[in-house]
């Protein structure tokens, strides 16, 4: 079984609809995050946090929110769709040393959400 | 701010060597990391090095880390077609914050 899901991995909506990403680990890490892919911008960072009771801002938090419900699962909202919300998000987890790589991430396949 | 570039699409013949670059811009970054993804998947961790070290080698990949450049190289000898996917080069800043590149197409012609 992989280690981190997402759920729905694939999704399409119209401009205004409320959508949820979810994302479950079985990794028993603390930290997990929330980016999206644009083709010829990498991975930008929307939102992280380290533990339940820790949420953070990335680089592009505006039109987002999260929900860290548990150790194991932190959702992705958008509140009201924008045609240009239009990507690949991805989760990811990591342990901050636990794997001697640092920071290692260990991602999710991926949700390809489509704004219309 | 903190910055990783790196160039768009690398084509090479199987077979060849492929060096994949990268520049930084946080000079306190400890690791700095090369994650491959494959198509319809998530990132996945090929290799990383530590601040402190110039060169390291695994099987077929060599990473070169030139300090005082804040440049970072991958290089995969005998690249093979199965090595076809996206090379995102990364920094950490801090301990908590990993910056990514835009990410390098390698194109392997068979």
């Amino acid at each position: 079984d992989a280690d981190v899901t997402q759920t729905p991995r694939n999704r399409i909506t119209k401009t205004g609809k409320r959508i949820m990403l979810e994302c479950s680990q079985t990794k028993g890490h603390d930290r997990m995050y929330w980016y999206r892919q644009d083709p010829g911008l990498g991975l930008r960072l929307i939102y992280y946090s380290f533990d339940v009771k820790d949420i953070n801002k990335g680089e592009i938090s505006d039109g987002y929110s999260v929900s860290r419900q548990a150790q194991a699962k932190f959702s992705l909202s958008l509140e009201s769709a924008i045609p240009n919300q239009t990507a690949l998000y991805f989760c990811a987890t990591s342990d901050f040393g636990g794997t001697g790589a640092g920071n290692e991430q260990f991602f999710g396949p991926g949700t390809r959400l489509t704004v219309l | 701010g903190e910055d990783v570039e790196q160039s768009l699409f690398l084509s090479v013949r199987e077979g060849d060597s492929s060096v994949i670059n990268c520049t930084y811009t946080d000079s306190s970054s400890t690791y700095l990391y090369w994650y491959k993804q494959e198509p319809g998947a998530g990132l996945q961790l090929l290799t990383y090095i530590f601040s402190n070290m110039d060169m390291k080698q695994d099987q077929r990949l060599t990473v070169l880390l030139n300090k005082k450049d804040k440049h970072l190289s991958l290089r995969i000898a005998d690249t093979q077609t199965g090595d076809s996917a996206i090379y995102f080069c990364a920094e950490d800043t801090g301990g908590f914050k990993t910056i990514f590149g835009a990410g390098t197409r390698l194109f392997v012609k068979a």
